[in-house]
């Protein structure tokens, strides 16, 4: 149990265009998803907790009009990408929170998403 | 300011060795301290975590040793595998706060045969 995918795994695109990457929480519900990213051979940056219904909370120097993240059930979120630019290439990983039932401070992780922009 | 303080920043073992990886917080309010694993192009993996009420927690082959007064925690890997090789990442939560995790910089474990 406790599985979360991210899809795509993989996306390469071309600069100026947006990007939405899909997470979601396979048998379990979650109401506090997170996004982070992370450079090579560098540890995972917070970027945002979204919680299921609700407009998500970004971290300092996190551009939320950059970073569109909605969390619009208790199995899915989306973060989109706005207008890529070369710099936006990473990876992007999400977690997520079991919601009561299973340890309170525990997260899953989604594999991850490579994005490069060209 | 990082919170969480990971050394060594890589570390190589031989196979049967014991891999031990040490990270120091400042936070007096963080009460969940897990281990992730992570290999290359994949999402980091909960390896074991521990709560300040247990000095010492062990899951098989790893074990946590947790020092509240000196707020340091460690990871060590007995019997370590080739398998064993990936980047080790300990965090850091404060319950409450939504359970944002703050990480250290990792450790590139490498055991060798």
């Amino acid at each position: 149990g406790a599985v979360v995918s991210q899809h795509p795994s993989r996306v390469i695109c071309k600069s100026g265009t947006s990007v939405k990457i899909e997470c979601r929480s396979l048998d379990f519900q979650a109401t506090t998803m997170f996004w982070y990213r992370q450079f090579p051979k560098k540890s995972l940056m917070l970027m945002a907790t979204s919680n299921e219904g609700s407009k998500a909370t970004y971290e300092q120097g996190v551009e939320k009009d950059k970073f569109l993240i909605n969390h619009a059930s208790l199995t899915l979120s989306t973060l989109t990408v706005t207008s890529a630019h070369p710099e936006d290439s990473s990876f992007y990983i999400c977690s997520a929170r079991a919601n009561s039932g299973r340890a309170g401070n525990e997260q899953f992780f989604g594999p991850g998403t490579r994005l490069t922009v060209l | 300011q990082q919170q969480v303080k990971q050394s060594p920043q890589s570390l190589i073992v031989q196979k049967g060795g014991i891999s031990i990886i040490n990270c120091a917080y400042e936070n007096t309010a963080f009460d969940y301290f897990p281990w992730y694993q992570q290999f290359p192009g994949k999402g980091p993996a909960l390896l074991i975590a521990i709560r300040p009420d247990v000095s010492e927690k062990k899951e098989g082959r790893f074990t946590i040793s947790f020092n509240k007064s000196a707020k340091q925690f460690s990871l060590h890997i007995m019997d370590s595998q080739p398998g064993d090789s990936a980047t080790y990442f300990c965090a850091a939560s404060v319950r409450g706060t939504a359970s944002k995790l703050t990480f250290g910089t990792g450790t590139r474990l490498q055991v060798t045969l």
